[in-house]
């Protein structure tokens, strides 16, 4: 099974702050990793899809990066909608493991 | 559009079983797996297991075989996911997925979720 781990666990961050999230595999997943956001009583929702993909409707201040086991997301200017939990998923191998979750909270 | 419905909470007491459908419309149902998640409280996502609507093949992470069961109506678009032998720790909020892979890999929905409760 492959694990994910995500850092920080939470982050403190201001409206308008730039702000990049890690997460790192066990094992190479080539460029099969989404993020996700979710919000409390929210199903989550896609973010980026195969590492550097923006899914439909994500505004452009989100991009992803990274192949083999480095992962990033980042935010370029934190908007209020986008305080939330964020989760990466690989999609590489079956059991189709979530890494443990990053929250953003204002600061 | 595309939706997944999910059934409502359940409750049941441990060592019962529970079964959660989903249900499918606005899309090929047989053209994207269906996944399965779940979430207890406060916690983070557990991917579960996942099933092939085409052919009916299932995937089930190895914490949950024995007592996991993916199922699907193909006449009513209609994935079906029970757990026996529940416990307490098996209180969560499950999910169901649909989404694509390659070319298709921005297609990405997800149900409102289910509230299992297990409790005597």
């Amino acid at each position: 099974e492959i694990v994910l781990t995500q850092s920080p666990a939470t982050l403190s961050l201001s409206p308008g702050e730039r702000v990049t999230l890690s997460c790192t595999a066990s094992q190479s997943v080539s460029m099969y990793l989404a993020w996700y956001q979710q919000k409390v009583g929210q199903a989550p929702r896609l973010v980026i899809y195969d590492a550097s993909n923006r899914a439909t409707g994500i505004p452009a201040r989100f991009s992803g990066s990274g192949s083999g086991t480095d992962f990033t997301l980042t935010i370029t200017s934190l908007e209020p909608e986008d305080f939330a939990v964020y989760y990466c998923q690989q999609r590489s191998n079956w059991p189709y493991t979530f890494g443990q979750g990053t929250k953003l909270q204002i600061k | 559009q595309v939706q997944l419905v999910q059934s409502g909470s359940e409750v049941k007491k441990p060592g019962a079983s529970v079964k959660v459908s989903c249900k499918a419309s606005g899309y090929s149902f047989t053209r994207y797996y269906m996944h399965w998640m779940r979430q207890a409280p406060r916690q983070g996502l557990e991917w579960m297991g996942v099933i092939d609507p085409s052919g009916g093949g299932t995937t089930y992470a190895k914490q949950f075989q024995g007592r996991l069961t993916m199922t699907r109506d193909l006449s009513t678009s209609t994935v079906y996911m029970e757990v026996g032998s529940l416990r307490s720790d098996d209180s969560a909020v499950y999910y169901c997925a649909a989404y694509g892979s390659g070319i298709h890999a921005s297609f990405d929905y997800w149900g409102q979720g289910t509230l299992v409760t297990v409790s005597s």
